[in-house]
């Protein structure tokens, strides 16, 4: 059964700063791993999608990398803004079903 | 386009009733899906369909039933409603094809039913 975890839940930098958010997953049989960014009482926005045969993919101040053989993705958020803030998720594709991780709330303090 | 739409945005039901939740969309996908988020936590996949007239099971289907007449209209029908489904239920729609391999496309959100069973 595939499990997806961010680490961690919470985070909280100051304006400006760059950074990481982790995802792993258990099972490396997937067709893509699709980044979500979720605003309070909101729905999913996506973010990037990266295809399993791909290994980053680029928007903006975005750049989510995949290494399916070690089960990881990083989404690198550059020059953080207050309006980043929000929780990001992750969740990764396989047969036909999208099975997500709790995300992680992230706090930019201007 | 207007993307995924979803009615009701919030509703109150009391134990043992029933309601349907609609969901449609406009961008010709072929991929339907209902979850539910519970506080803190990631989404849950209810039901989902692959075409008008298919669906499928997902990890949490029951006290839920799903059908899929047209492209476009994935209703989410809850029977006999308990305070366990209390949450907050998404509809998302994606183009996926199996031609030459399969191609799985993003998965697109409507804004969610917010729902309380009390």
């Amino acid at each position: 059964k595939q499990e997806v975890t961010q680490i961690p839940a919470a985070l909280s930098v100051p304006e400006g700063e760059n950074l990481v958010l982790n995802c792993s997953f258990t099972d490396s049989a997937i067709y893509n791993l699709q980044w979500f960014r979720q605003d309070p009482g909101k729905g999913l926005t996506s973010l990037l999608l990266i295809q399993s045969s791909q290994r980053e993919q680029t928007s903006g101040r975005l750049n989510a990398s995949l290494d399916k053989s070690s089960g990881r993705s990083t989404l690198y958020i550059a020059a953080s803004q207050p309006g980043d803030s929000a929780t990001y998720l992750c969740a990764v594709l396989g047969a036909q079903k999208l099975v997500f991780g709790q995300g992680t709330r992230l706090t930019i303090n201007p | 386009n207007a993307g995924v739409t979803q009615t009701p945005k919030f509703r109150i039901l009391k134990i043992g009733q029933s309601m349907t939740l609609q969901c449609t969309q406009d961008m010709n996908h072929n991929y339907m899906y209902w979850y539910r988020q519970d506080p803190g936590m990631g989404l849950k996949l209810i039901y989902y369909s692959v075409g008008a007239g298919i669906t499928d099971k997902g990890e949490v289907p029951n006290g839920y039933n799903v059908s899929r007449s047209t492209t476009e209209d994935f209703p989410l029908r809850l029977e006999l409603a308990a305070p366990s489904q209390t949450s907050v239920y998404f509809c998302a729609s994606s183009y996926s094809s199996l031609a030459g391999g399969p191609t799985y496309n993003e998965q697109f959100f409507g804004p969610g039913t917010r729902l309380t069973v009390l």
